[in-house]
This record gives C-alpha cells, sequence and structure tokens, in this order.
C-alpha cells in the first residue's frame, strides 16, 4: 500500500537556524507532492506543490522543497526560521489513480527567539 | 480564511452516542473530502464526496457515513461513538473531483469530537 512517512515527529530550533523536514513516500508511480502547514488552532494551508518541471519548488513564506525521484523524497527546507514558523508541517502525496491525499504523520517545528 | 466552514467547533458527547457533523465547502468547489486527525493515527482520509456522488472511500469505519446535499454541503454522522473516535475531523473541498489532474485541497477549522 502506498504511505508517506515523515522522518521527524518533532523538531526544536532557534531563530535563524536552517531547517529541513524529510519526507519519503513509497510508490514508484507518478505522484504530486504538497506540503502543507497548520499553525496552531488553525486549519491546513498548502506551502507548495509540486507537479513537474524543475524539481526544486518555491512556496510561500520563504519555503522551498525538493523532489528527488530516485530517492522517492520531498524534503521541505527553510535558510533561516522564525518564531513564527512554529507549526506542525505535513507533507502530502497524490498517487496516481488516486482522487485523494495520502498524509505523511506530521512534523511539530518548534522555533525558540 | 479558506472559505470552508464546519460545525460546530466543539462537541462533546457520550460513548454510544451519535452525531452528526456539518462541512459547507467554496463556493463553487464539488468535491468535499472529510479527514480525521488524531494523535496517534495522524491525518486520515475517510470519504470524498463529488457533486452528491461518493468519489473515494478510506478508512472510515462502518459506524460512520456521509453525504452531500443539492446544495454541496456534506455531513458526515458517526454513531456508536467510542472513546477512540475522540478527534479533530476535518473537512477540505476542491474545484474538482480530484482524477488525472489534481485541484487544491481547502480545509476547513475543523470540528474537534471528544467522547467520554
Amino acid at each position: 500500500a502506498q504511505s508517506v512517512s515523515q522522518h521527524n515527529h518533532h523538531v526544536i530550533l532557534s531563530e535563524a537556524a536552517s531547517l529541513e523536514l524529510g519526507c519519503n513516500y513509497s510508490y514508484g508511480g507518478t505522484v504530486n507532492l504538497f506540503w502543507y502547514v497548520q499553525y496552531p488552532g488553525q486549519h491546513l494551508q498548502l506551502l507548495l506543490k509540486y507537479f513537474s518541471g524543475d524539481p526544486l519548488v518555491k512556496g510561500i513564506k520563504g519555503f522551498e522543497a525538493e523532489f528527488i525521484k530516485s530517492k522517492f523524497s520531498f524534503n521541505l527546507r527553510k535558510p533561516s526560521v522564525q518564531w513564527s514558523d512554529t507549526a506542525e508541517y505535513f507533507c502530502a502525496v497524490k498517487f496516481s489513480g488516486y482522487s485523494t491525499l495520502t498524509f505523511g504523520k506530521g512534523t511539530m517545528l518548534l522555533v525558540s527567539p | 480564511d479558506s472559505g470552508v466552514t464546519q460545525t460546530p467547533k466543539h462537541l462533546i458527547t457520550a460513548t454510544g452516542q451519535r452525531v452528526t457533523l456539518r462541512c459547507s465547502p467554496r463556493s463553487g468547489d464539488l468535491s468535499v473530502y472529510w479527514y480525521q486527525q488524531s494523535l496517534d493515527q495522524g491525518l486520515q482520509f475517510l470519504i470524498q464526496y463529488y457533486n452528491g456522488e461518493e468519489r473515494a472511500k478510506g478508512n472510515i469505519l462502518e459506524r460512520f457515513s456521509a453525504q452531500q446535499f443539492p446544495d454541496l454541503h456534506s455531513e458526515l454522522n458517526l454513531s456508536s461513538l467510542e472513546l477512540g473516535d475522540s478527534a479533530l475531523y476535518f473537512c477540505a473541498s476542491s474545484e474538482g473531483g480530484g482524477g488525472a489532474f489534481y485541484n487544491e485541497q481547502f480545509f476547513g477549522p475543523g470540528t474537534r469530537l471528544t467522547v467520554l
């Protein structure tokens, strides 16, 4: 069965530190890839998405992600985090032939000022 | 604000009871998706409706059912509730049905269900 795994459940960083959150999926076919963010008490918001083309995708709020097909990975990065980036981050995959998204279990990021 | 509304925001009930969660999609969106978010299972897809018809089914228990009405709002019915059903239930909507071309899903604020 298709699955999505996020390596870290909790990450704690200081402001200005660099961020990389890992996401891997188990499927060899065509995929669409997404990162969502959920700020405390709020709904999920789309950070960025990859459908095709340049594997380096830029999203909102300075986030970017790189799709590495050979590694089945779609890692999220930000060069310098801010306190306001404290949130839970979800990787999601739309597998070919399915109309819905499969989410990873999420990574809780805490940025200390 | 995503444009997706869910009611109620919080629901506290007892085991064995039945509850109904309501979702109104963004204007113009034909698909509604239901997700359950719990600490142990993460965010799990339950069911999708597209223009009134069931389109896809995920890890939805037989005790749970959903429907989408002609005005496109959707209701998720949870019956014979158990302690383990306590979770945050999200609704999302998208313009299309999914298929070959992905339409972005917009999420509502969720309904927090507590079963005592």
